[in-house]
């Protein structure tokens, strides 16, 4: 059964950074690319990243309202997707979800509990 | 950036009707496009890819169609676990987008 476990989630003061992990399992990780997708309370979806694979040189892409402030990693010795958050903003406040891309059309085809991040002062 | 929008933002419907939401595209995504549901609380559940190819294990009371710009996602039959929200996603090019999303009530 795929798994996606996400973690590091929290409150953190405007201008601040934080770093949310994601725990794999079930598949073969290292074969996937890997996204994350955010939801503001009471707000619809927004797409934030992608990684892809080593095939791919695990290239990444960015929505352009965290391009330059997040970046994705992973990490596939351990099945693990990262995302560091700096220069936070009230406006980045949201659950967080780890998301796997299947092989067919990038669709995202399992997605993790998710996990809240409130910036406030 | 591809915007979509959907149609209707929100329906009430009663258990049995047959429902339909449309997906527009601001410009032609082929079929590069996904459907999904969000029950309240929980993590988006995938439905259809490839916007008509049904995710494994999802129920065949959903259907979906389209290409180019307009899609739609249809429940034949609606059941007590189908209100929930329902949002598409283009995965044709980058940023990818999501709708705005659908909102299924109860009548």
């Amino acid at each position: 059964e795929v798994q996606l476990v996400e973690s590091g989630g929290g409150l953190v003061q405007p201008g601040g950074s934080l770093s949310l992990s994601c725990a794999a399992s079930g598949f073969t990780f290292s074969d996937h690319y890997l996204e994350w997708v955010r939801q503001a309370p009471g707000r619809g979806l927004e797409w934030v990243g992608r990684i892809r694979n080593k095939a791919n040189s695990y290239t990444t892409e960015y929505a352009a309202s965290v391009k330059g402030r997040f970046t994705i990693s992973r990490d596939d010795s351990k099945s693990s997707l990262f995302l560091q958050m700096n220069n936070l903003r009230a406006e980045d406040t949201a659950v967080y979800y780890c998301t796997r891309a299947g092989f067919s059309y990038g669709f995202l085809d399992s997605w993790g509990q998710g996990a809240l991040v409130t910036v406030s002062s | 950036d591809i915007q979509l929008t959907q149609s209707p933002s929100f329906l009430s419907a009663s258990v049995g009707d047959r429902v339909t939401i449309t997906c527009r595209a601001s410009q032609g995504i082929g079929t590069f496009l996904a459907w999904y549901q969000q029950k309240v609380g929980k993590a988006p559940k995938p439905l259809i890819y490839a916007a008509s190819t049904l995710q494994s294990g999802v129920s065949s009371r959903f259907s979906g169609s389209g290409s180019g710009t307009e899609f739609t996602l249809t429940i034949s039959s609606l059941q007590p676990e189908d209100f929930a929200t329902y949002y598409c996603q283009q995965l044709n090019s980058f940023p990818l987008t999501f709708g705005p999303g659908t909102t299924v009530d109860i009548k």
